[in-house]
């Protein structure tokens, strides 16, 4: 058990450009989770997998956001078209059921 | 909907002083409780959890007992240590939803200082 991990961990893009993130969870862990962190601030939910299965999208997941979960292994978040507000930690967590989550290090998304 | 409210930071205290971080709540069903804690450059680590009502919960010194009658989980630890420097976040679980996903406060910044 090596925990969630994410990649990268940090990510300095241009704005209008896309970016993708990967979550790796803690195996056989089913369900999946991420978050975003901007500065001085708690994490807020962004989207929830069950297995392979998106079921719940926050309102912040504007339409440039997507993310997958193929196989209900891995997952990826991607954000099409960048905005400074977009700059922000992304954090993933991961747990087997009904327990509390563990999360990953985060990726540090800064827009320029 | 659902809410987290926990004390604004800074907190500095010296070390040994006696730590408490204030954290209440709003929710509709019966949340599970938990408090976070975040090292510089780090994702969040679990603390302390709580499931229901009069359950304390506690790790590494730290505590925090779930009061439904004043919808509270506030953080205790008798002798803080500099290593305990850290952001802490307080947060919630619906287990009535499907998804527990988890509602954070804003987070309280504590230093210790030697």
């Amino acid at each position: 058990d090596t925990g969630v991990s994410q990649d990268p961990r940090h990510k300095i893009t241009k704005r209008g450009q896309n970016v993708t993130f990967r979550c790796d969870p803690i195996s056989e862990h089913n369900r999946l989770y991420w978050y975003r962190q901007t500065l001085g601030q708690g994490p807020e939910f962004l989207t929830y997998f069950q297995n392979e299965a998106q079921l719940e999208k926050s309102r912040l997941l504007s339409d440039r956001f997507s993310a997958e979960r193929p196989k209900g292994s891995f997952s990826t978040l991607e954000i099409q078209r960048t905005e400074q507000g977009d700059s922000a930690m992304y954090l993933c967590a991961s747990s087997p059921g009904d327990r509390a989550g563990t999360f990953g290090s985060g990726t540090r998304l800064t827009v320029v | 909907g659902d809410s987290v409210t926990q004390m604004e930071g800074p907190v500095t205290l010296s070390e040994e002083a006696f730590l408490t971080i204030n954290c209440t709540y709003t929710a509709t069903g019966y949340p599970s409780l938990f408090w976070y804690v975040q090292y510089p450059g780090e994702g969040l680590q679990l603390l302390l959890k709580a499931t229901k009502a009069d359950d304390k919960g506690s790790n590494k010194g730290f505590e925090a007992t779930y009061r439904k009658e004043t919808t509270s989980f506030h953080l205790e630890k008798g002798s803080v240590q500099v290593s305990d420097s850290a952001v802490y976040f307080c947060a919630l679980s619906d287990r009535g939803g499907a998804t527990n996903k988890l509602i954070f406060g804003t987070g309280t910044l504590l230093a210790v200082q030697p």
